[in-house]
């Protein structure tokens, strides 16, 4: 069962832009974490965000966590054409043993 | 560090045949698993292995075993292939647990299987 569902599935901007993709979920969870994945690559970890934090940030990036939503939000400032690739949140539930849930992911594609 | 290595980067088989997708880490991690990511579907958890020796199944199980050969290696066997195994496999691994949270998970570069 998927646990994250990401929006939008794709979003195209322009270089300079800023890009915001959003993650729901369903369960209580110990920490959320983001992936980048460029085209017939592995994943990249990004960012960890843990339950009782609200934002974090490291570079570009900036990750919020709302728990009485169940959703998180990833930013990514000042796009560059190396930030196309997908997005995807993972989730880490209570009493799942770690095992991470991951969303279906956003493409994103920045023209230069 | 070569990180996390997986083997072969590509495989075509016939309906029936058997594999086995090799996977391994030099990072010293604890954990490891097998996923398949399939076009809109996101990434599904086939095993994971919490420390060697022990094995567990994950969403999607079904048609496929492994073996966490030691710590450093984790194998996923196609026992009779089938068509809907057809899918990209990416093994990984975490760091060691500390205050009951897992950390992040390192990707291997993936495995592109066609059965035909």
């Amino acid at each position: 069962s998927q646990q994250g569902e990401e929006d939008p599935q794709a979003l195209s901007i322009q270089e300079g832009e800023n890009a915001t993709m959003n993650c729901s979920y369903k369960t209580s969870i110990n920490n959320l974490q983001w992936y980048r994945q460029n085209s017939g690559r592995g994943l990249v970890h990004l960012i960890l965000i843990r339950s009782n934090e609200r934002e974090k940030h490291s570079g570009r990036l900036r990750v919020t966590l709302d728990t009485s939503k169940k959703s998180s939000s990833l930013l990514i400032t000042a796009s560059r054409a190396a930030d196309t690739a997908s997005y995807f949140c993972a989730t880490d539930p209570y009493n799942q043993g770690g095992k991470l849930i991951f969303g279906q992911g956003t493409e994103l594609s920045v023209k230069p | 560090n070569a990180g996390v290595t997986q083997t072969p980067k590509f495989q075509v088989l016939k309906t029936g045949q058997s594999m086995t997708l090799q996977c391994a880490q030099d990072m010293n991690h604890n954990s490891m698993y097998w996923y398949r990511q399939d076009p809109g579907m996101g990434l599904r958890l086939i095993y994971y292995s919490a420390s060697e020796g022990t094995t567990d199944k994950g969403e999607v199980p079904n048609g496929y075993n492994v073996s966490r050969l030691n710590k450093r290696e984790f194998s996923l066997r196609l026992e009779s292939a089938a068509p809907s195994q057809t899918s990209v496999y990416f093994c990984a691994s975490s760091p060691p647990l500390a205050t009951s949270r897992y950390y992040e998970q390192y990707f291997g570069p993936g495995t592109r299987l066609t059965v035909t």
